[in-house]
């Protein structure tokens, strides 16, 4: 168990639905990781926070968004669901920020999200 | 941007033998090497990581090694066990910053 927690496990819903994910970090970090799993595109970075502020931004689309609470939960929002957002999603925490050396990032269980 | 080629894609060996995994990047300012294992219906599980300042290291069955100059790093595993099977994927970081980017994966299939 990483101590990084996300709900809900599994998500069904239909195409131009929104769902909201979300992801509890490790106690004491303070930032926090997006990714989406998908078969043909592997694991991709989303989106980063750290300490309520957004960091870096990877391969997110405009209909996607997520924001980090002041108690450092973070959720993903998903939009206009298509076909091809069905994917697993992964939040990963980590202590802080890369001044120099990055920082351990430890992954949640997962949301399984499926879109009819 | 950073870009990681993870090879092989699916690797089966008999339980004792030895596994390697091979990955290169692209970005040479890269700092940061994790190696994650995957089991089926669960989140990646950090299981080793090397920094750019350490050619080699160790952790039991598992070892990590580091060729700045070539770009390439590897993942080795003794005396495999059928609880190894499951999917690795190396990471770098991207031009110094904590984000990852991924390799895409070696299924690892450890017969008894």
């Amino acid at each position: 168990d990483s101590g990084v927690t996300q709900t809900p496990k599994h998500l069904i819903t239909a195409t131009g639905q929104r769902v909201t994910l979300r992801c509890s970090p490790r106690s004491g970090d303070l930032s926090v990781y997006w990714y989406q799993q998908s078969l043909d595109q592997g694991l991709q970075f989303l989106i980063q926070y750290y300490n309520g502020e957004e960091r870096a931004k990877g391969n997110i689309l405009e209909r996607f968004s997520a924001q980090q609470f002041p108690d450092l939960h973070s959720e993903l929002n998903l939009s206009s669901l298509e076909l091809g957002d069905s994917a697993l999603y992964f939040c990963a925490s980590s202590i802080g920020l890369a001044g120099g050396f990055p920082y351990e990032q430890y992954f949640g269980p997962g949301t399984r999200l499926t879109v009819t | 941007g950073e870009n990681v080629e993870q090879h092989p894609s699916t690797l089966s060996v008999q339980e004792g033998d030895s596994a390697v995994i091979k990955c290169t990047y692209s970005d040479s300012a890269s700092n940061y090497f994790p190696w994650y294992k995957q089991e089926l219906g669960k989140g990646p599980q950090l299981i080793i990581d090397i920094r750019s300042n350490v050619g080699e290291k160790k952790d039991q069955r598992i070892a990590v090694t580091l060729n700045k100059t070539a770009k390439h790093f590897s993942l080795h595993i003794t005396e495999t066990q059928p609880e190894d099977s499951a999917v690795y994927f190396c990471a770098a970081t991207f031009s110094g910053y904590s984000t990852l980017t991924f390799g895409k994966g070696t299924m690892l299939l450890v017969s008894p």
